[in-house]
């Protein structure tokens, strides 16, 4: 199975500020790498897929790169409603396996 | 729209089984795989499985084999996911999600809205 590390497991942030979000695959999976938020008490929402590409209606200050094994994602101005839990995703594979997580809070 | 409503929330016994309903609508149901993720209370998103509603092909993941069955029932549009012998620590909400993707890739999207199932005695 493919394992997934995401860094920071947390972070503390302001309004404002631009916010990047590191993940690793522990084999290279193309670029076959999605992004969710997830808000407490809520399903998780699909930000990002095929490493790059924004999901319809997400806003543009949302935004991903990377492939093979290092990905990212950048938030280039924090706004309140960013504040959550975003996890990476691969789907190279069976299982789809998903990083730990990475919370954003505010500072 | 394009959306999957889950049943309601459980409480069962350990060693009991519970059955969680998806039901999707605004597309066709067969077109896209359906998954099953959960998360326990304050950890992170787990795979549990997937199932192609077009065949009823499944794929477990290994944790769950042997005590894990996802089926359907088309002309409701509706996917089942069964979790048998339940045991203290699989007390998490549990969601299904469509598959979506294409040449690029799949990816997750929508997603149920969650069904929390807490094994208690």
């Amino acid at each position: 199975d493919i394992q997934m590390t995401q860094s920071p497991s947390s972070l503390s942030a302001s309004v404002g500020d631009r916010v990047t979000i590191t993940c690793r695959a522990s084999q290279s999976i193309n670029t076959y790498l999605n992004w969710y938020q997830q808000k407490p008490g809520k399903a998780p929402n699909l930000l990002i897929y095929a490493a790059s590409t924004l999901q319809s209606g997400v806003p543009s200050r949302f935004s991903g790169s990377g492939s093979g094994t290092h990905f990212s994602l950048t938030i280039s101005s924090l706004q309140p409603e960013d504040f959550a839990t975003y996890y990476c995703q691969e789907s190279y594979n069976i299982p789809r396996t998903f990083g730990p997580g990475t919370k954003v809070e505010v500072k | 729209q394009v959306q999957l409503v889950q049943s309601g929330a459980e409480v069962k016994k350990p060693g009991a089984s519970v059955k969680v309903s998806c039901k999707a609508s605004g597309y066709t149901f067969t077109t896209y795989d359906i998954n099953w993720v959960r998360q326990a209370a304050g950890q992170g998103l787990e795979w549990m499985g997937w199932m192609n509603p077009n065949s009823g092909n499944t794929g477990y993941a290994q944790k769950f084999q042997g005590r894990i069955s996802m089926t359907r029932n088309s002309s409701i549009s509706t996917a089942y996911m069964e979790l048998s012998s339940l045991k203290f620590d699989d007390t998490a909400i549990y969601y299904c999600t469509a598959d979506s993707g294409d040449y690029v890739g799949n990816w997750f999207d929508p997603w149920g809205q969650g069904t929390l199932v807490t094994v208690s005695s």
